[in-house]
């Protein structure tokens, strides 16, 4: 299995700051790699794939990089409603995997 | 827009058998791949297998001797089979559609394993 290994495991921020997440895969998975938010009580929603590529209607504060087998998600100017649990998701092998999360709480 | 629905018992005893049923509206079944996830209190996301558009499945490794999946095309839904479970099967589980990345999702539906 591909682990993905995922830090911080929470942070706190406050609205209009930047956060970096990032998650280390274990192998090369060729940037076949999504972000995911989550808030408490939801199913989550895809926010970034290919590493990079915004899902239609995610605000352009989020931003994704990286390559071969490390991963950022980049969240400028940080708004009331970005305060979630995020998860990164490599869909390059079976087993799908998942990092661990990351909670973003307010400072 | 594809919307999911899952449904299932909320409380199986141990041992026992899992049966969760995913509602499909808005498109078609065959168009898609689809996939089921689960999610502890507090815990991260677990990927448990795939049926594909084509009709194969693919299940994680973990899980595979007590997993089954089919599909009902006539009625639009697919369906988890887990078998033997344990306090450790207690979880969210999800459905959602899969190309590569996983969208739509269902709301989610709350499994107890107890006595």
């Amino acid at each position: 299995d591909i682990q993905m290994t995922q830090s911080p495991s929470s942070l706190s921020a406050s609205v209009g700051d930047t956060v970096s997440i990032t998650c280390r895969a274990s192998q090369d998975i060729n940037k076949s790699l999504a972000w995911y938010q989550q808030k408490p009580g939801k199913a989550p929603d895809l926010l970034l794939y290919a590493a990079s590529r915004l899902q239609g209607g995610v605000p352009s504060r989020f931003s994704g990089s990286g390559s071969g087998t490390n991963y950022t998600l980049t969240i400028s100017n940080l708004q009331p409603e970005d305060f979630s649990t995020y998860y990164c998701h490599q869909y390059y092998l079976d087993p799908r995997t998942f990092g661990q999360g990351t909670k973003v709480d307010i400072k | 827009q594809v919307q999911l629905h899952e449904s299932g018992p909320g409380l199986v005893k141990p041992s026992e058998t899992l049966s969760l049923t995913c509602t499909v509206s808005g498109g078609s079944i065959s168009r898609y791949s689809w996939s089921w996830i689960r999610q502890a209190a507090g815990k991260g996301l677990e990927w448990i297998g795939r049926f594909y558009k084509g009709g194969n499945t693919h299940y994680n490794p973990s899980l595979r001797s007590r997993l089954a999946m089919s599909v009902d095309t006539s009625k639009n839904y697919f369906s988890l089979t887990l078998t033997s479970v344990t306090a450790a099967d207690t979880a969210v589980y999800y459905c959602a559609v899969e190309q590569g990345t996983f969208g739509p999702w269902g709301q989610g539906t709350l499994v107890t394993v107890s006595s």
